[in-house]
């Protein structure tokens, strides 16, 4: 079956600090992959996403991602962490087995905290 | 301009009460679903449609029926709510044809059953 893990509960950083959010996958075939946040009381919002080409993907916010198929990888990055990036992160990939259409599986979520 | 919005934001209610959450996104897709995330933030989809045809239905208890009168409107009416219906019910959006596959959600619905 196909699945996300979000190994961190939560990550805490400093603000300025580079920080990471990890993910890893289990999906059969090529994966499809995405992050999103979700700040309080809101709804998630699309951060980036793999679908082939470079492994290294940027994205919204000064986010980018590293896929690194060999360790089935697909964690979040930012070179420095603001206080306002404190939020919610979801990792999800596509499930290519919902007959072509376009079915998400997210993990369970990782909160970021970042501090002054 | 909100791309992908649903009514109401919050939602109380009592047990054995049915309820209907609406949604409608303005961002021209063909492609809607509903997810439900539960206290924990787990986030699950219940279902999709694809130009008002149901394509995605997991297992969802039939008390859940989604109905969309267009590509445009994905509503989600639930009988006899019980308590543990209780969470946020967001709904999003995306276009299936030309395979960008990233999906926009809705600002949510906190549904909460006494």
């Amino acid at each position: 079956a196909q699945s996300v893990a979000q190994p961190e509960d939560q990550v805490n950083v400093a603000e300025g600090n580079p920080l990471t959010v990890k993910c890893t996958y289990s999906v059969s075939g090529n994966p499809y992959l995405f992050w999103y946040v979700q700040y309080p009381n809101r709804g998630l919002q699309f951060l980036l996403k793999y679908i082939t080409g470079d492994n290294l993907v940027k994205g919204s916010y000064g986010f980018e991602a590293e896929f690194n198929k060999s360790q089935t990888s697909f964690h979040l990055k930012k070179p420095s962490a603001l206080v306002s990036d404190s939020a919610l992160y979801f990792c999800a990939v596509r499930d290519p087995g919902a007959g072509g259409y376009n079915k998400l599986i997210f993990g369970a979520g990782t909160r970021l905290a970042v501090h002054p | 301009d909100t791309a992908v919005s649903q009514t109401p934001k919050y939602l109380v209610t009592q047990m054995g009460n049915d309820k209907s959450i609406k949604c409608e996104q303005n961002l021209g897709h063909d492609t809607m679903y509903w997810y439900k995330q539960d206290s924990k933030k787990f986030l699950k989809i219940m279902f999709s449609y694809n130009n008002k045809e149901l394509i995605i239905n997991e297992t969802v208890p039939n008390r859940f029926s989604p109905k969309s009168p267009d590509k445009a409107h994905l509503n989600l009416h639930i009988n006899s709510l019980e308590l543990g219906d209780s969470a946020v019910y967001f709904c999003a959006s995306s276009q299936a044809s030309g395979k960008t596959y990233e999906q926009y959600f809705g600002p949510g619905t906190r549904l909460t059953v006494t």
